[in-house]
């Protein structure tokens, strides 16, 4: 169905290695945001994107980079400065018309890191 | 500082009873609440929103939220719960002074048993 495709849905992956998360949208949505779920801990934010070429820290940004090259797409890279990247990572886009808009949300990466 | 607090981490209830899953926010002027629910391995979907004006909010699948301004709450509810109605379900208010930034709850596992 049309909408947010996170791929990969599972994602395994050595220490010390960086991973790209893939988020590609086609509900022509203007801002796009990552956020990352842990156990107990509701979503926290860690980069969103308001237009192409332009991206703002979240919350918890550190170990974590982003790019907005196309309005469809915004790939989150884990990097190995994150301390704890195992995690359930879910991209979400906006509309942007209006305070109360909702986020639509992605079916999440889940990243184990060992 | 805005936020949401949902007091209960797991909430269980018999198939063909009421249900009430809380929350309880905190945010200066008016609150642009909304409820998610997310199954398990699956992203966040959108339950529904406040509307301001409406005290009693219906949105998808039956549920309702409880709009209590004096009590600064926003309920979620559902007359008759289903078993397939078991998922994790989050509130969350988006900020007035930051377009893109939303809080969320810790969220609130809904056991409904047969």
């Amino acid at each position: 169905d049309g909408g947010i495709t996170q791929s990969p849905k599972y994602l395994f992956r050595k220490e010390g290695q960086n991973v790209t998360l893939s988020c590609e949208q086609n509900l022509n949505h203007d801002a796009m945001y990552w956020y990352r779920q842990d156990p107990g801990q509701g979503l926290r934010l860690i980069y969103y994107s308001q237009i192409v070429n332009d991206f703002q820290k979240g919350d918890i940004a550190e170990g974590y980079s982003v790019s907005r090259e196309k309005k469809e797409s915004f790939p989150l890279t884990v990097t190995s400065a994150q301390k704890n990247p195992t995690a359930f990572y879910l991209c979400a886009t906006d509309a942007g018309t209006a305070f109360n808009s909702p986020l639509h949300f992605g079916n999440g990466t889940r990243l184990t890191v060992t | 500082a805005q936020s949401v607090a949902q007091p209960e981490d797991q909430v269980n209830v018999a198939e063909g009873n009421p249900l009430t899953v809380k929350c309880t926010y905190s945010v200066s002027g008016n609150p642009y609440l909304f409820w998610y629910v997310q199954y398990p391995n699956r992203g966040l979907q959108f339950l529904l929103k406040y509307i301001t004006g409406d005290n009693l909010v219906k949105g998808s699948y039956g549920f309702e939220a409880e709009f209590n301004k004096s009590q600064t709450s926003f309920h979620l509810k559902k007359p008759s719960a289903l078993v397939s109605d078991s998922a994790l379900y989050f509130c969350a208010v988006r900020d007035r002074r930051n377009f893109n930034k939303f809080y969320f709850g810790s969220g609130t596992k809904l056991n409904v048993k047969p």
